[in-house]
């Protein structure tokens, strides 16, 4: 069974650094075809994709946000993080880590999510 | 960016009841075409994927077509757990659609 947990701080403040992990379990990461991504969920709102990480470290992000996010991924311990500096209000938000798979980058399905972890950006 | 335009953005149903929602790209999909489900306070789940493919565990109830800029996800017969909001998706640098909340007439 395929789990994928978030973990982090609940709240930030304004123009701090939001860092966010996700732990994998039941599946690695290093699995050819699977792209580990985070997709958040403004409050009462619809979902936006924030980008992925494959296991060999390549990124891919939403050229909304690619001027502000970074990701990595730790393969021993079978993980991979975002870190989204100068937040807002406007990042607040449950943010999922998810697992994306498919024949190539850009054909593919979110197929396994983590419960959400919300975060709230306020001094 | 593709832009994913849901309709109808709620609507009413009753159980046993054919519901289709429909999906519109602002231009044509070259990646693949999915469709989640999410209950209140949960996490999206996966339906259907590459416009047609049902995912395993996913009742036959639930289905998808479409092509090019157009598609649609039908469930033939509503069923009690299946009140929720949908959400289709694109997988190009994906984009979601707005959802459509489907409640209980």
């Amino acid at each position: 069974q395929v789990q994928l947990q978030e973990s982090g701080p609940g709240l930030v403040k304004p123009s701090q650094t939001l860092s966010l992990t996700c732990t994998v379990s039941g599946a690695s990461i290093i699995t050819g075809g699977d792209y580990w991504n985070w997709i958040r969920q403004h409050p009462g709102k619809g979902l936006e994709w924030i980008g992925y990480i494959y296991y060999n470290g390549d990124t891919y992000y939403n050229p909304s946000l690619k001027s502000r996010v970074s990701m990595s991924v730790d393969t021993s311990r079978n993980r991979f993080s975002l870190r989204l500096p100068s937040v807002t209000a406007a990042d607040t938000a449950v943010y999922y880590c998810v697992r994306a798979r498919g024949p190539t980058p850009l054909k593919y399905y979110f197929d396994y999510w983590g419960q959400g972890t919300p975060v709230t950006v306020s001094s | 960016d593709i832009q994913m335009t849901q309709s109808p953005s709620s609507l009413s149903a009753s159980v046993g009841d054919r519901v289709t929602i429909t999906c519109r790209a602002s231009q044509s999909i070259t990646g693949y075409l999915n469709w989640y489900q999410q209950q209140p306070g949960k996490a999206p789940k996966l339906l259907i994927y590459a416009t047609s493919t049902l995912q395993s565990g996913v009742p036959s109830r639930f289905s998808g077509s479409g092509s090019g800029t157009d598609f649609s996800l039908t469930i033939s017969s509503l069923q009690p757990e299946d009140f929720a909001t949908y959400y289709c998706q694109q997988s190009y640098s994906p984009t979601f659609g707005q959802g459509t909340k489907v409640e209980i007439k």
